[in-house]
């Protein structure tokens, strides 16, 4: 079975552009969470999406939206990019958004800002 | 009185022994805990995890440890392997939230 795949793997852009980020979560999982990952840190949390709907939102500012498709796919929109929005950015599924279940999580996608 | 293992952001560990990666959470309220493992160019792979209700679960080589007292977790690994390399997380979470917190992170090398 495929697990959660993301694309592209490496963006590149420059600051004040926007990107859109896209993933596809593990078949029959219907949630989805974004994290950022800076070099040499932990993820963090960014969002997470439950049947189209936003169930969590961590620290990031409103320049940082996401939406989720009736297939469970997902797309995660930074908008004035900034230096420090490079970062890997990950995507988790699960089966649903809350209760005790693991994350599964893609090999994410490389961003770099110029 | 009981010692708590530190969290070393690095470990080196000879091939075919045991390796022990310590965390230490810090919400009370967390009531579940992954392990995982990311190696280089990927992202987080899904080790072991257990409830709170739990002191210790086994996997395969894995062994989780939870005290809750001190809220720490250990992850044990059993003769460990050169494909064992990577950075190792730990993350918590509780039933009435939706995100995984992660820990620093302890980068495990594998000497042959």
């Amino acid at each position: 079975d495929a697990g959660v795949t993301q694309s592209p793997t490496h963006l590149i852009k420059t600051r004040g552009q926007h990107v859109t980020l896209r993933c596809s979560p593990i078949s029959g999982h219907k949630s989805v969470s974004w994290y950022q990952q800076v070099l040499g840190q932990g993820p963090q949390f960014i969002f997470q999406y439950y049947e189209k709907e936003e169930r969590g939102r961590g620290n990031f500012p409103d320049r940082f939206s996401a939406r989720q498709f009736p297939n469970y796919s997902s797309e995660l929109n930074v908008n004035a990019l900034l230096l420090g929005d490079s970062a890997l950015y990950l995507c988790a599924s699960s089966w649903e958004g809350g209760g005790n279940q693991p994350q599964h999580f893609g090999d994410g996608t490389r961003l770099s800002i110029l | 009185g009981e010692s708590v293992g530190l969290h070393l952001p690095t470990l080196s560990v000879q091939e075919g022994d045991n390796s022990i990666i310590n965390c230490a959470y810090s919400n009370s309220a967390s009531d579940y805990f992954i392990w995982y493992k990311q190696e280089s160019g990927k992202g987080p792979q899904f080790i072991i995890d257990i409830r709170s209700n739990m002191d210790k679960r086994q996997g395969q080589r894995v062994t989780v440890l939870l005290n809750k007292t001190v809220k720490h977790l250990s992850l044990q690994i059993a003769a460990t392997q050169p494909g064992d390399s990577a950075v190792y997380f730990c993350a918590e979470k509780s039933s009435n939230d939706y995100k995984l917190s992660f820990g620093a992170g302890t980068t495990v090398t594998v000497r042959a």
